[in-house]
């Protein structure tokens, strides 16, 4: 299976400030199916990005995912107090899927 | 607006069968992938499997001995039983919806299952 590395563990940045998470794959991703989800405190993930660039539905355009292969990176410009949260990358290119272990952001 | 409901017991007895059930509401269970995904306390997503709508599944290794995936589409909803459970199962789990090529759009709110005697 594939193992997602994503780093830094945890990333504090002040309001307005860009935050680059990164998402290693310890294989090629086919197709670079790769997602990106946030997930806040007692909260269910929410899907922010796949296929890596594409935005869901009703994501800002401040979110921007960007790689293939085995790299990719989340970029979120203009940081708000609202985008504190674990983000976690997940590949679906293969019929096994798997999760990265997450990044803490916190907006100082 | 299609939505999901996980449904179960939230105490399970070490070395019994954890089961739970994700409703789907709001659209059909056709041309969909449908996952089950955990999170112990403190920690990172799991995905434990899925079940795609034509009944092919797929498990993730670590627990394939132990995962069974069905659906029922009559009911619409599709479930999770996972066998020999020990403390370290205790999580929250989730149900989420996928499509080919996109990433898990819908998900349940998740419910918490805490494997102790």
């Amino acid at each position: 299976e594939i193992v997602l590395t994503q780093s830094p563990g945890t990333l504090s940045l002040s309001p307005g400030e860009r935050a680059t998470l990164s998402c290693r794959a310890s294989q090629t991703v086919n197709n670079d199916y790769l997602a990106w989800y946030q997930q806040k405190p007692g909260q269910a993930p929410r899907l922010l990005m796949y296929r890596p660039s594409s935005r869901a539905t009703g994501i800002p355009d401040r979110f921007s995912g960007s790689g293939s292969g085995t790299n990719f990176t989340l970029t979120i410009s203009r940081l708000e107090p609202e985008d504190s949260a674990v983000y976690s990358c997940q590949q679906y290119g293969s019929s096994l899927f798997t999760f990265g272990q997450g990044t803490r952001l916190e907006i100082k | 607006q299609v939505q999901l409901q996980e449904s179960g017991p939230g105490l399970v007895k070490p070395s019994e069968t954890l089961s739970l059930i994700c409703n789907v509401s709001g659209g059909p269970i056709l041309s969909y992938y449908w996952s089950w995904i955990r999170q112990p306390p403190g920690k990172g997503l799991e995905w434990i499997g899925y079940i795609y709508y034509t009944g092919s599944t797929s498990y993730t290794p670590s627990l394939k001995s132990r995962v069974t995936i069905s659906a029922d589409t009559s009911k619409n909803q599709f479930s999770l039983k996972l066998s020999s459970v020990t403390a370290a199962d205790t999580a929250v789990y989730y149900c989420a919806r996928s499509r080919y090529g996109s990433g898990m759009d819908v998900w349940g709110q998740g419910t918490t299952v805490t494997v102790s005697s």
